[in-house]
């Protein structure tokens, strides 16, 4: 049974470019959340998407955008990257609602 | 949100019982708590999660008490392999732990030694 995978693994920017991660959720789950983690920091909440749409969302701005897939697997966007986008970027699913979430390896972003 | 409290880090030896105690002072009646624990480069991976008393599993057990204004992991018999990050959250399980997704702090680090 697959667990969370995400893609790439790794990956590195220029500021002011546009970036799209990709995550696949653990078989039978149908709700996808992002994290940006920032080193030494803790996870933090981007959104949830389930039913293809936005569920929740946290304290990011516009340039994060989102999209779930009638598959259930997802994408994080980022438009207009800046210095302190770099981070760990986690997706994480569950069936909804999402009492227990499992965690992908996650992505690595460098914006240099 | 109700806010947690837990140490930045804490050490102890292979084959000791472990307890990482977590402060959550204004934990709300829906408040349920939650432990993630994440290894290096890897995303955090669920441990427990309770509502009052004990609960126990394979891994861990979660020690809580009447008033809920704290919480207590207990890793019994570490190993080198236990050395990690152990977050607690404490949130509203039907959103999975948050109104707004998970809420992880900076938890606690956990470093065991031969």
């Amino acid at each position: 049974d697959a667990g969370v995978t995400q893609s790439p693994t790794h990956l590195i920017k220029t500021r002011g470019q546009q970036v799209t991660l990709r995550c696949s959720p653990k078989s039978g789950h149908d709700t996808v959340s992002w994290y940006q983690q920032a080193l030494g920091q803790g996870p933090q909440f981007i959104f949830q998407y389930y039913e293809e749409e936005e569920r929740q969302r946290g304290n990011f701005p516009d340039r994060f955008s989102g999209h779930q897939f009638p598959n259930y697997s997802s994408e994080l966007n980022v438009n207009a990257l800046l210095l302190g986008d770099s981070a760990l970027y986690l997706c994480a699913s569950s069936l909804w609602p999402p009492y227990e979430q499992y965690f992908g390896p996650g992505t690595r972003l460098t914006v240099t | 949100l109700a806010k947690t409290t837990q140490p930045i880090s804490m050490d102890s030896y292979e084959g000791q019982e472990v307890n990482i105690t977590c402060s959550h002072n204004n934990i709300a009646t829906n408040d349920y708590i939650t432990w993630y624990q994440q290894f290096p480069s890897q995303g955090p991976r669920f441990i427990i999660q309770g509502y009052k008393t004990k609960v126990t599993n394979e891994v861990a057990s979660l020690f809580i008490p009447a008033d809920r204004k704290s919480s207590t992991l207990s890793l019994p018999r570490v190993s080198l392999s236990d050395t990690a990050v152990y977050y607690c959250l404490v949130g509203d399980r039907g959103s999975g732990g948050g109104a707004d997704g998970l809420t992880f702090g900076k938890g606690t680090h956990l470093i065991i030694q031969p």
